[in-house]
């Protein structure tokens, strides 16, 4: 069963850059059949689709974030990333990586998440 | 404000069924599969329903989706306490081209 795992620092200071890692393993980032997605969920709050990836390297972003975010691949590595540059107390979050289906755009296998804290 | 709209709460009794209701428009639900999520507390969200009605393998047949129009809406049957979770929809908007939420829904079993 693939499996995602999202990784980097849990404390960012205001203004700076966040930047977060998901490794995919038993699985091939490299799927046609599916894309990569960034979701994150503030702190009671609910679910924000931040943007995805396909293995072509064609992205998608939320409107609200798009200025702010990148997500890029390295199949080398199994991996995709996150970087969310001038970060402020509202990116404050449980940041989830997960497996979108394309076409039918189902999230069937999520990350455990990584809370980022923005604070100096 | 979330593109697809969700009661923020509803509430049933031990083996009452529910219904949560997932509102958008044609950018979205109207042109899309809809998706289901329950998130548990303190866990993370699982997939529920895919493609509209259809459950991945393990979901019991008390969870079930639909969609009509501009509309989607889940049901539960046979309440149980440990159905207590946030239900959250979720599609595509071919407008905004990136993926949406609902507000996300709070199931309480009373």
């Amino acid at each position: 069963q693939l499996q995602l795992q999202e990784s980097g620092p849990g404390l960012v200071k205001p203004s700076e850059t966040l930047s977060l890692t998901c490794t995919v393993s038993t699985g091939s980032i490299s799927s046609t059949t599916h894309y990569w997605v960034w979701i994150r969920q503030p702190p009671g709050k609910g679910l924000e689709w931040i943007g995805c990836i396909f293995s072509s390297g064609t992205t998608f972003y939320n409107p609200s974030l798009s200025s702010r975010v990148t997500i890029s691949v390295d199949p080398s590595r199994n991996q995709f990333s996150l970087e969310v540059t001038s970060v402020t107390a509202a990116d404050m979050a449980v940041y989830y990586c997960a497996r979108g289906k394309s076409g039918v755009d189902d999230l069937d296998i999520w990350g455990l998440g990584t809370m980022v804290t923005v604070s100096s | 404000q979330s593109v697809l709209t969700q009661p923020p709460s509803v509430s049933a009794a031990p083996g009452q069924k529910v219904t949560i209701s997932c509102s958008g428009s044609s950018s979205n639900i109207g042109n899309k599969y809809v998706s289901w999520y329950q998130q548990l507390p303190g866990t993370v969200p699982k997939l529920l329903i895919y493609e509209n009605d259809k459950r991945p393998s393990g979901i019991p047949d008390r969870f079930s989706g639909s969609k009509s129009g501009t509309s989607a809406t889940l049901d539960i049957t046979g309440l149980r306490t440990g159905d207590e979770a946030d239900y959250y929809c979720g599609t595509w908007d071919t407008s905004l081209h990136t993926g949406v939420f609902g507000g996300g829904t709070k199931l309480t079993v009373l």
